[in-house]
């Protein structure tokens, strides 16, 4: 398993400014997510991180909004953009541990950062 | 396209009792299947995951999921509930048809236990 270190764990934004969240691993690891989880919704895929290229964002996602840094296999950092009320969410960080990136590997979860924009 | 569905905003259920949990799953291929948790303020725990061989597969807590082929089920199951146990469960499928293999998330049922 991996240890997730999100920071920070909460804040409180105004609209129009940004916020980076930061996501450290206790270990080296392949792919990293940025998760997107709304007030009583499930979780949305943001982007998927690879260190050395550019991010892949989902549907609906876009790169000025959300964008990402992957500088080394321990360390990726989401900046939520311009923000807008809209944006209040948990956001969570996610990864593979490398070398068993396959389809039957559990996906591991930091604990999360609960960001209100007012 | 993969997805899961969680038919249950929330089940009741009271402590000593057996709990169900339900998740159904539509798939091209075969089916990689996933549960977690989630507690209050904090992020997503791994409870278990079927890959393939058995289909009644053990995890943690206490927790067990039958696989179900014909049903297209991976109903999440405990013998005897606690209230330590309330929280969110949220069921997920590997997404086989991109390249990221990312998670695909149903939409959670917040489980009570009553004392």
């Amino acid at each position: 398993s991996a240890v997730i270190s999100q920071k920070p764990s909460r804040d409180i934004c105004q609209r129009g400014t940004s916020l980076t969240i930061q996501c450290q691993v206790d270990s080296q690891v392949t792919m990293m997510f940025w998760y997107r989880q709304q007030p009583g919704q499930s979780l949305t895929l943001i982007a998927t991180a690879n260190q050395g290229s550019e991010a892949t964002y989902e549907s609906g996602f876009v790169i000025d909004k959300f964008p990402i840094s992957r500088p080394n296999l321990t360390f990726s950092t989401l900046t939520v953009s311009n923000m807008s009320p809209e944006d209040s969410s948990i956001y969570l960080c996610s990864v593979v541990s490398r070398g068993q990136m396959s389809m039957n590997t559990e996906a591991f979860f930091g604990q999360g950062t609960r960001l209100t924009v007012v | 396209a993969q997805s899961v569905a969680q038919p249950e905003d929330q089940v009741n259920v009271a402590e000593g009792n057996p709990l169900t949990v339900k998740c159904t799953y539509s798939v091209s291929g075969n089916p990689y299947l996933f549960w977690y948790v989630q507690y209050p303020n904090r992020g997503l725990q791994f409870l278990l995951k079927y890959i393939t061989g058995d289909n009644l597969v053990k995890g943690s807590y206490g927790f067990e999921a039958e696989f179900n082929k014909s049903q297209t089920s991976f109903h999440l199951k405990k013998p005897s509930a606690l209230v330590s146990d309330s929280a969110l469960y949220f069921c997920a499928v590997r997404d086989n048809g991109g390249a990221t293999n990312k998670l695909i998330f149903g939409t959670g049922t917040l489980l009570a236990v009553q004392p």
